[in-house]
């Protein structure tokens, strides 16, 4: 029930198109939701994040959309160009426990 | 510049041999926690701290010890009872425990030789 499943493993979308990582969980304690992005050879760094009061967050290109009812939250990157080829990890925390329980991550490449 | 360093950046160690990774962080933040990533997985909480001279284990703390006496400083000893200590290690900090956002160092790869 701690479990955030994530997916695709792995994503390749050509420059200019959106790309979409889908994370899914079970324990519906968790209250806050968010995105972690890698470089290859460093630590991640928090992306976006959202909290299950709303159904939407956007920063610039970045996108969170949330469904409670399913529990499933996702992030979309329009316009994904090659400096946003990483590798995504979602995560999920409650307020009573405070750690983050990661998801297993989303190698993406944007094609040139 | 602000922000949490690890060293080393690449670790070799013999099998049967103790070795400890340094984390220190400027950013003044009261928490701070050991992760390690392996492929295809998430991150995997070690250790964490939410002050100085206190620490509590996390998910897979076997093998592993820390201390924290100081504020900016949580170095991690991964010892010979770690069965499979072949990793990226990755150190992090938070305001305090509880903030929203961990900031990250750019992590210690350790390989068992």
């Amino acid at each position: 029930q701690q479990q955030v499943k994530q997916s695709p493993q792995s994503l390749i979308v050509q420059k200019g198109g959106i790309s979409i990582i889908n994370c899914a969980y079970e324990n519906t304690a968790f209250d806050y939701f968010p995105w972690y992005q890698q470089f290859p050879g460093k630590g991640p760094a928090l992306l976006i994040a959202i909290r299950p009061d709303v159904s939407e967050k956007k920063e610039g290109r970045f996108t969170i959309s949330f469904n409670k009812s399913a529990k499933q939250f996702s992030l979309h990157i329009m316009d994904s160009q090659p400096g946003d080829s990483a590798t995504y990890f979602c995560a999920a925390s409650t307020g009573s426990n405070y750690q983050l329980i990661w998801g297993a991550g989303t190698k993406l490449i944007i094609k040139p | 510049d602000g922000g949490i360093t690890q060293s080393p950046k690449y670790l070799f160690r013999k099998e049967g041999q103790n070795v400890t990774l340094s984390c220190e962080q400027n950013l003044n933040h009261d928490a701070m926690y050991w992760y390690r990533q392996d492929p295809g997985q998430g991150l995997r909480l070690i250790y964490y701290s939410q002050i100085v001279n206190d620490f509590q284990k996390g998910d897979i703390a076997e093998g592993y010890s820390v201390s924290r006496e100081k504020k900016e400083s949580f170095p991690l000893t991964v010892t010979s009872a770690q069965k499979n200590p072949t990793a990226f290690y990755l150190c992090a900090s938070s305001i305090i425990w509880g903030n929203t956002e961990a900031f990250f160092g750019q992590g210690t790869r350790l390989t068992v030789v």
